[in-house]
């Protein structure tokens, strides 16, 4: 059974840092790319940013780019969101989700519950 | 403003068919695949068609995706309660080389 696990959320000051993780299990998780898509309160599904299969291709959303970075540790079955200069605008749930293939932009086949970033003073 | 338009809300009573259109361009729709997804507030999001029209295992054949040009779209026949959720559309990008989704279309089943 495949299972996704984010952490990492909690309150963060306006210009703050975050790093969420999610853990994968119940698939190779070195052939599959992945995705970060997330929910601000009140609004629809807004994807984030993904990493290919290999870790070599990555792609951002324009409101992230420059200032979130996506990475994965296969060895620990992980995929991680940086996530700097972080505001009001960047609050929602996050959620991991796997690909249906090794490179980014097919079918999000799996979702994570979510985990949730609240950025206030 | 979403870059994939789908309608707000849409509404059916039990046993009925009701379909939810999402609107593109030739960027994204016109010259990718189309996703559909459902999602429960506080729940995952579930995919319910892949490919324009292909469903995954485990999802019934009341659901059904379709394409035309710069459009798709989702139908439920044979309404149930448990279809109350909000459903969005999603599609790659070329011009923005990412993926976008629809505003989301909340489904009301009186």
């Amino acid at each position: 059974e495949v299972q996704l696990l984010e952490s990492g959320g909690g309150l963060v000051q306006p210009g703050g840092s975050l790093r969420l993780s999610c853990a994968a299990s119940g698939f190779t998780f070195s052939s599959y790319a992945m995705s970060w898509v997330r929910q601000a309160p009140g609004k629809g599904l807004e994807w984030v940013s993904g990493i290919s299969a290999s870790g070599d291709s990555t792609k951002y959303a324009d409101s992230v780019k420059g200032r979130f970075s996506i990475s994965r540790d296969s060895s620990k079955n992980t995929l991680y969101l940086h996530m700097n200069s972080l505001t009001a605008e960047d609050t929602a749930v996050y959620y991991c989700a796997k690909e249906g293939l090794d490179s980014i932009g097919y079918d999000l086949d799996y979702w994570g519950q979510g985990t949730l970033v609240t950025i206030s003073s | 403003q979403s870059v994939l338009t789908q309608p707000p809300s849409a509404s059916g009573t039990p046993g009925q068919r009701v379909t939810i259109s999402c609107s593109g361009s030739s960027f994204n729709i016109g010259s990718n695949y189309v996703y559909w997804y459902q999602h429960l507030p506080g729940t995952a999001p579930k995919l319910l068609i892949y490919t324009n029209d292909q469903r995954p295992s485990g999802v019934p054949d009341r659901f059904s995706g379709s394409k035309s040009g710069t459009s798709a779209s989702l139908a439920i026949s044979g309404l149930r309660s448990e279809d109350e959720a909000d459903y969005y559309c999603e599609a790659w990008d070329d011009n923005l080389s990412g993926r976008v989704f629809g505003g989301g279309t909340k489904l009301t089943v009186l």
